[in-house]
């Protein structure tokens, strides 16, 4: 089983800053990696796919990069509705599907 | 617009079973596969299982195989996942997520139904 594990476990900052998030596979995962957005209460939201594609309707601020164990999320300019936690998950070795712990992004 | 509603969770005693539904609209639902995907409280997302979109192809996390069954009825477009032997453990908040055009690519979510095991 591929195992996640994201960084920072919780990243505080303010509105309008730079946000980078870290994902790492225990063995490599190709490009076969998404990240998902998830507020409170609310059910997960698909942000990123095969690690650099935008889904549907995800703004631009939002990019991801790297390949094989090496994963950047990066909100460019933070906006107040980007306060959230954000999962990583792969689909290159299933089943299982895995997820990374979380990053949650919180106001400074 | 693409709508997975989720319903049959609550209160179960350890050792009981639960029987969860996802009605799927908005999209011809025989050509995609689902998946169930779990959140305990507080804490992060756990793949539960998946089935193909013929229902021929079905996985289970290890957490549940021999315990869980999942199943769907294309007919209705409605997903369902049989829990039996519960756990406490099991108390989570069930979502279904429908992959996009891969498998693990969960680009639709419901909005979950909440599963509390506890006597």
């Amino acid at each position: 089983e591929i195992v996640l594990t994201q960084s920072p476990a919780t990243l505080s900052l303010s509105p309008g800053e730079r946000a980078t998030l870290s994902c790492r596979a225990s063995q490599s995962v190709s490009s076969y990696l998404a990240w998902y957005q998830q507020k409170p209460g609310q059910a997960p939201r698909l942000l990123i796919y095969d690690a650099s594609n935008r889904a549907t309707g995800i703004p631009a601020r939002f990019s991801g990069s790297g390949s094989g164990t090496d994963f950047t999320l990066t909100i460019s300019s933070l906006e107040p509705e980007d306060f959230a936690v954000y999962y990583c998950q792969q689909r290159s070795h299933w089943p299982p599907f895995t997820f990374g712990p979380g990053t949650k992004v919180d106001i400074k | 617009e693409v709508q997975l509603v989720e319903s049959g969770g609550g209160l179960v005693q350890p050792g009981g079973s639960l029987r969860l539904s996802c009605a799927a609209s908005g999209f011809t639902f025989n050509i995609y596969s689902v998946n169930w995907v779990r959140q305990a409280p507080g804490k992060g997302l756990e793949w539960v299982s998946y089935i193909s979109s013929s229902g021929t192809t079905i996985y289970y996390a290890g957490s549940v195989k021999g315990r869980f069954t999942i199943s769907r009825d294309n007919a209705k477009n409605s997903l369902f996942l049989q829990m039996n032997s519960l756990r406490v453990e099991d108390t989570a908040v069930y979502y279904c997520a429908r992959d996009e055009a891969v498998a693990g690519l969960f680009d639709n979510w419901g909005q979950g139904t909440l599963v509390t095991v506890s006597s």
